[in-house]
């Protein structure tokens, strides 16, 4: 099973809103990621999170706030989002390990109105 | 971070080769070259990994010179489902934690 889920699949939210994205991985990865892709464009990091320690922030803005409540487990939360952040959200997941790929959930198509 | 140059676009007639090249003049001595796809908005599809030996799977081969500053991903029989985006990655650290840093990519066509 090389599966990464992320629910939910399309999410659309007002500026006022909080939300929270959700990911999950069940290959025993000790390496999560946040990604946040914008059409046409490659996926840009946002964060790391490694022995469900956040290991790298990417200078995120503060209206995304990752969590990581255990190693099966990462939450993106969302909150006062401008329309500029509408963009495809993805998770990734990871042993790690030199010598280890990672793997990649399908985005939750995120829309700010 | 090693970053890397592809070429902005390829087409390839279906059943033949797709060679997509890579150039990564900056990689260090411990870092891996990566290859992943998507397809139209798709997550990136993992195909193939390697450090400084040549690699194939049962997706594709990987090409890694040996001075390791480029790289080219072979898919030996191109079909139509193999249209995509292609992203070469020099997988980084940052205080001992792992990065896949996208470049922009290659956008292959595979025509019928």
């Amino acid at each position: 099973d090389t599966e990464v889920t992320q629910t939910p699949k399309h999410l659309v939210m007002g500026m006022t809103n909080k939300k929270s994205l959700k990911c999950e991985q069940h290959m025993g990865h000790r390496a999560m990621y946040w990604y946040k892709q914008k059409a046409k464009k490659p996926p840009e990091l946002m964060f790391v999170y490694s022995y469900e320690k956040l290991s790298i922030n990417e200078s995120v803005p503060s209206r995304f706030s990752p969590e990581c409540p255990n190693s099966s487990l990462l939450n993106l939360h969302l909150h006062a989002l401008q329309p500029e952040d509408s963009a495809l959200y993805l998770c990734a997941s990871s042993q790690g390990k030199a010598n280890t790929e990672a793997f990649f959930g399908q985005g939750t198509r995120l829309t700010v109105v | 971070d090693a970053k890397t140059t592809q070429p902005t676009s390829m087409d390839c007639a279906e059943g033949r080769a797709a060679n997509l090249p890579c150039n990564h003049s900056t990689i260090s001595g411990n870092e891996y070259v990566y290859w992943y796809r998507q397809i139209h908005s798709q997550g990136p599809q993992y195909i193939i990994h390697g450090l400084k030996n040549n690699e194939t799977n049962e997706m594709a081969s990987l090409i890694i010179t040996e001075d390791r500053k480029s790289s080219t991903l072979i898919l030996p029989h191109a079909t139509l489902r193999d249209t995509a985006v292609y992203y070469c990655i020099v997988r980084g650290t940052t205080s001992g934690t792992y990065k896949y840093i996208f470049g922009t990519g290659t956008r292959l066509k595979v025509l019928a």
